[in-house]
């Protein structure tokens, strides 16, 4: 079946650090892949996306590439702020599957 | 305009009880989920309606019964409430496959 790995958290950063936070996914066929977040207290907001090999979705500073020869989705920011400490998902779907498949989310926190 | 929106937002009841929480899109999609969130943040699917029939319904306890009166409303509820049943319930919708947009959340806390 389809799965997602990401790295385990917690993750922690001083502000204007280099973020990466891993992922990759176990699929049949070419599934679209998402960075969803979660900021304390909140529902899910979608961060980024891609529906095909190469295809960079960005967001915010944000960047993901979808490698289809390593299967992986690694979400990428160049400086972090305070405001983006939050729990962040590696997702994918697959096709006519209507579901998301979701890694277990890692929490990040940056500090000043 | 909130696109996706849940009630309550926070659930506090006794085990035994039945308890329904309600979702509802204005963005005109036609598919509808629900999400449940464990306590150490792991999300799974429940339920998924598309054109307010069922085409997801993972390993749920029959306790758990989603309705969809319409494509823009599908409410969950729960009988017979159980401790485990502890977590927090998202609703989310989408256009068919398309990106899904979540609601934010419902705490359901069974004492």
């Amino acid at each position: 079946g389809n799965s997602v790995t990401q790295m385990e958290g917690p993750v922690t950063l001083s502000e204007e650090a280099f973020l990466t936070i891993n992922c990759t996914y176990t699929a049949t066929g070419y599934p679209s892949l998402f960075w969803y977040v979660q900021y304390p207290g909140e529902g899910l907001q979608l961060l980024l996306k891609a529906t095909k090999a190469d295809d960079k979705g960005s967001n915010k500073g944000f960047e993901a590439t979808y490698r289809k020869e390593t299967t992986s989705f690694h979400l990428e920011k160049g400086s972090v702020q305070v405001s983006d400490s939050a729990v962040y998902f590696c997702a994918l779907s697959r096709g006519s599957n209507y579901k998301l498949t979701f890694g277990k989310g890692t929490l990040l926190t940056v500090n000043p | 305009d909130t696109a996706v929106s849940q009630t309550p937002k926070y659930l506090v009841t006794q085990m035994g009880n039945d308890k329904s929480i309600k979702c509802e899109q204005n963005l005109g999609h036609d598919t509808m989920y629900w999400y449940k969130q464990d306590s150490k943040k792991f999300l799974k699917i429940m339920f998924s309606y598309n054109n307010k029939e069922l085409i997801i319904n993972e390993t749920v306890p029959n306790r758990f019964s989603p309705k969809s009166p319409d494509k823009a409303h599908l409410n969950l509820h729960i009988n017979s409430l159980e401790l485990g049943d502890s977590a927090v319930y998202f609703c989310a919708s989408s256009r068919a496959t398309d990106t899904q947009y979540f609601g934010p959340g419902t705490r359901l806390t069974v004492l």
